[in-house]
């Protein structure tokens, strides 16, 4: 079955920094590709998602990029602030009526 | 626009006793999940259902039972807990497999 892999566990940046947290995943078939990012204390929430019939995908200070050959993809963040701390989880799946198979998390610490 | 509402939010169980989970959204989603969440563990699905009258099990699912009761509702049931099963319990749902999913507040579970 899919497996997916996140790294680094932790990461800690200044303000205004850029953070990039990777992931990889085991399953070709795999099409749909979201980010959700989770405060202390609280549910996740869907930040980006890219599929794989693009190769990148920016919302503001967010972007996603994925590599289908190699089989893996990255979130990156721009001008980090302090509201930015957070873990931040990757996903995949492949097509409709598939689950999501989560990675097990980066712990962003963003430093005044 | 409550989104996922999940019931209830704290509990404190003993060893061996049973519980329900409930879980409900309004958004005509056709898929709904449920994940425990342990520290540095991410998000492990226990089951999931691809869509009204089926169920299928996800990484965990020893210890528990579901129910998707009908299109909006979908239950999780402890027969008799055990402290391993100490954990925050999500449920989730979207509009089909492989797409974005809204996370509920989570139940935060003890059992003693």
């Amino acid at each position: 079955g899919e497996n997916v892999e996140q790294h680094p566990s932790t990461l800690s940046v200044q303000e205004g920094d850029s953070a990039v947290i990777k992931c990889t995943y085991s399953d070709s078939a795999s099409n749909y590709f979201p980010w959700y990012k989770q405060e202390l204390g609280k549910r996740p929430q869907l930040i980006i998602d890219i599929r794989s019939n693009v190769g990148e995908k920016k919302d503001q200070r967010i972007a996603v990029t994925l590599n289908k050959t190699a089989k893996h993809f990255s979130l990156h963040i721009t001008e980090t602030q302090p509201e930015d701390s957070a873990v931040y989880f990757c996903a995949a799946s492949k097509n409709r009526g598939d689950k999501l198979i989560f990675g097990t998390g980066t712990r962003l610490q963003v430093f005044p | 626009n409550a989104g996922v509402t999940q019931t209830p939010k704290f509990q404190v169980l003993k060893t061996g006793q049973s519980m329900t989970l409930q879980c409900a959204q309004d958004m005509n989603h056709n898929s709904m999940y449920w994940y425990r969440q342990d520290p540095g563990m991410g998000l492990r699905l226990i089951y999931y259902s691809a869509s009204e009258g089926t169920t299928d099990k996800g990484e965990v699912p020893n210890g528990y039972n579901v129910s998707r009761l009908n299109k909006r509702e979908f239950s999780l049931r402890l027969e008799s807990a055990a402290p391993s099963q100490t954990s925050v319990y999500f449920c989730a749902s979207s509009p089909d497999g492989g797409q974005p999913q809204h996370f509920g507040d989570g139940t935060r579970l003890s059992i003693l």
